[in-house]
């Protein structure tokens, strides 16, 4: 069935350190990829979207492309801050409404 | 405006009693989704809402678990004869309609426990 798979966490950097979260998906035709961000103590926020192949999803220095050929989403930032630091979920949508998740990574971002 | 909220923040409860969650969706959202986050785990899908309906109720676990949707507003999640295993935080999210170019915005969530 359909799935998502990203790296465990959690994910401990240097301030202005290069980001890299991988995130692997597995699902029968085109679904639109997301990545969604957990800031400690609020609910779950968009942070960028792709919805086809070769796609490049962008937000707040983060980006993301969407890969058919390797089926994945990966999530970069070229410079992380400590309000970076965040719980950060892949996910894809697919069969009109049907989300699935990945089971997060946490990224701590050290000064 | 106002965020998705949902009531209460925390539940504790025995188990082989019932719950109800409350999901109060922004307003004008005619989409409204549940999910389900289990201790280190992902977010489960468990069902939407189109306005009032249900189309797919395949996510919901088990019989136990059951939705409504009135006014096309509040949404209710009912978990009947609780099990230690319904412990989670659920979730609700709301958007203007169920194309994937809507965004979907998440409440707080209510976290239940089950002793």
């Amino acid at each position: 069935g359909d799935s998502v798979t990203q790296m465990e966490g959690p994910v401990t950097l240097s301030e202005e350190a290069f980001l890299t979260i991988n995130c692997t998906y597995t699902a029968t035709g085109y679904p639109s990829l997301f990545w969604y961000v957990q800031y400690p103590g609020e609910g779950l926020q968009l942070l960028l979207k792709a919805t086809k192949a070769d796609d490049k999803g962008s937000n707040k220095g983060f980006e993301a492309t969407y890969r058919k050929e390797t089926t994945s989403f990966h999530l970069e930032k070229g410079s992380v801050q400590v309000s970076d630091s965040a719980v950060y979920f892949c996910a894809l949508r697919y069969n009109f409404n049907k989300f699935y998740f990945g089971s997060g990574t946490k990224l701590n971002v050290k000064p | 405006g106002a965020g998705v909220s949902q009531s209460p923040s925390n539940k504790v409860t025995e188990k082989g009693k019932d719950v109800e969650l409350r999901c109060d969706p922004i307003s004008g959202h005619t989409a409204l989704y549940w999910y389900r986050q289990s201790l280190g785990q992902g977010l489960e899908f468990l069902i939407y809402f189109q306005g009032n309906s249900a189309p797919d109720k395949s996510g919901l676990p088990s019989d136990r678990f059951s939705a409504e949707r009135t006014g096309g507003s509040v949404s209710t999640l009912t978990i009947q004869r609780t099990q230690q295993e319904d412990s989670a935080v659920y979730l609700c999210a709301s958007s203007y309609g169920t194309s994937g170019r809507f965004e979907q915005y998440f409440g707080p969530g209510t976290r239940l426990t089950v002793t």
